[in-house]
């Protein structure tokens, strides 16, 4: 049972433009919520967090918005560059652990 | 953010061998780390918690005498693999919760194991 889901394995964006990443949830136990980045054989890298308690949080070009009563939350990235290709990964936080999505790789291209 | 390292980075041994990673806290003490494991085109899963002082906790399914943790230090934790099958094969990750974010866990960079 996949309690957070990617729905969208891939997403493509051209250089400049919003790139946006969703993640469902299922737990309403969840207590914060995580975008990980990750290249691979590395280890995730820690981009932005949220609290179940907020709405939306920013740092520089990454924005996380959080729908409780939707159980969605979803990655902004504008404007997007090409660094930006990677795989990312929502995390949610229950006991303080962290279950991970599926992941959705996205490519910025030129 | 935290700085974590982990050694090796990748290592191949054979069927039946025990192997052992390491995964160290660089910048701060860290009475809290985690292990997951990532299959290729999978998501990350979390196999154990593991607390300095104390025994590791393991999640549903995760053998806990097949995969020894053991976390002596603040700045310390290793993952020892017994009796490494092919199945076992994966990559696996630490992470420790950073002093005063309690609520963001800072990965190392992985190690890949291929048992042969």
């Amino acid at each position: 049972d996949q309690q957070v889901k990617q729905n969208s394995p891939s997403l493509s964006v051209q250089e400049g433009r919003i790139s946006i990443l969703n993640c469902d949830y299922t737990n309403s136990m969840f207590d914060y919520f995580l975008w990980y980045k990750k290249y691979p054989a590395e280890g995730p890298t820690f981009l932005i967090s949220i609290s179940s308690i907020k709405d939306k949080n920013e740092d520089g070009r990454f924005t996380v918005f959080l729908n409780k009563s939707a159980k969605h939350l979803s990655l902004h990235i504008v404007p997007s560059q090409p660094g930006d290709s990677a795989v990312y990964f929502c995390a949610a936080r229950f006991l303080g652990k962290l279950i991970f999505g599926t992941g959705t790789r996205l490519q910025v291209f030129p | 953010g935290a700085v974590v390292s982990q050694h090796p980075s990748w290592v191949i041994c054979k069927s039946g061998t025990s192997v052992k990673i390491e995964c160290r806290s660089l910048d701060f003490q860290a009475t809290t780390m985690f292990w997951y494991r990532q299959f290729p085109k999978q998501s990350l899963m979390l196999m154990a918690t593991s607390n300095e002082g104390s025994k590791a906790t393991y999640e549903q399914g995760v053998e806990k005498d097949k995969f020894l943790i053991n976390h002596a230090s603040l700045t310390l934790s290793t993952l020892t693999v017994t009796s490494a099958h092919p199945e076992d094969s994966s990559f696996y990750i630490c992470s420790e919760v950073a002093a005063g974010r309690q609520e963001t866990q800072y990965f190392g960079p992985g190690t890949r194991l291929l048992v042969l």
